[in-house]
């Protein structure tokens, strides 16, 4: 398997802008999360979804961020407008719940969002 | 709520030596424990697991014993190498799905 595709790897961008990021679970997982890294803050989860609904989204900053997961195979996570303090490492990650095991959570390579 | 907290860094080490990051936890039931690094530059991959009391996770020459008793979750290794340069991270999963992390722990292993 490819792993957690997350797109693009880098992005730069003015304060105001309209930003999206990308996300591709693994086939067959049915969880998927976003997280946001900072120096200041380290790991953060935003939000989660269980078979395409978000379950909860306690984590979000504020009204300029949303998440849709369309599909079992595509999400996105959108700022708007962009904040040179949104700037920092997006992460997905999925997994898959079995009952009575523990699901191990699978991150991909991160988007760096730097905004000017 | 659920929390981890663990060894503040950075570390640095020589190669061979002995590493130890200390991990504590608090949570309700009997949560999932969990090691991560990350490698620069890199997302988090899973090191090593331990699902419930004195489960010992392994992996790479890493190991962390899961104990209740003391509410921890210690990550060791023997004789590291350089390439074991990384952040660590701690985590717990308890009865959602939510991973909780710690601040992490930088490692750094010299030549």
């Amino acid at each position: 398997d490819a792993g957690v595709i997350q797109s693009p790897r880098h992005e730069v961008t003015e304060m105001g802008q309209e930003v999206t990021l990308r996300c591709k679970p693994i086939s067959g997982h049915d969880y998927l999360f976003w997280y946001r890294q900072t120096m200041m803050r380290g790991l953060e989860l935003l939000i989660y979804f269980n078979n395409n609904v978000p379950i909860d989204d306690s984590g979000m900053p504020e009204d300029r961020f949303s998440a849709k997961m369309p599909n079992a195979s595509f999400s996105t996570l959108k700022i708007q407008p962009s904040e040179p303090r949104d700037s920092a490492v997006y992460f997905c990650a999925s997994s898959l719940a079995v009952p009575g095991r523990s699901d191990t959570q699978y991150f991909g390579p991160g988007t760096r969002l730097t905004v000017l | 709520g659920d929390s981890v907290t663990q060894m503040e860094g950075p570390v640095t080490l020589s190669e061979e030596a002995f590493l130890t990051i200390n991990c504590t936890y608090t949570a309700t039931g009997y949560p999932s424990l969990f090691w991560y690094v990350q490698y620069p530059g890199e997302g988090l991959q899973l090191l090593l697991k331990a699902t419930k009391a004195d489960d010992k996770g392994s992996n790479k020459g890493f190991e962390a014993t899961y104990r209740k008793e003391t509410t921890s979750f210690h990550l060791e290794k023997g004789s590291v190498q350089v390439s074991d340069s990384a952040v660590y991270f701690c985590a717990l999963r308890s009865n959602d799905y939510k991973l909780s992390f710690g601040a992490g722990t930088t490692v750094t292993v010299r030549a």
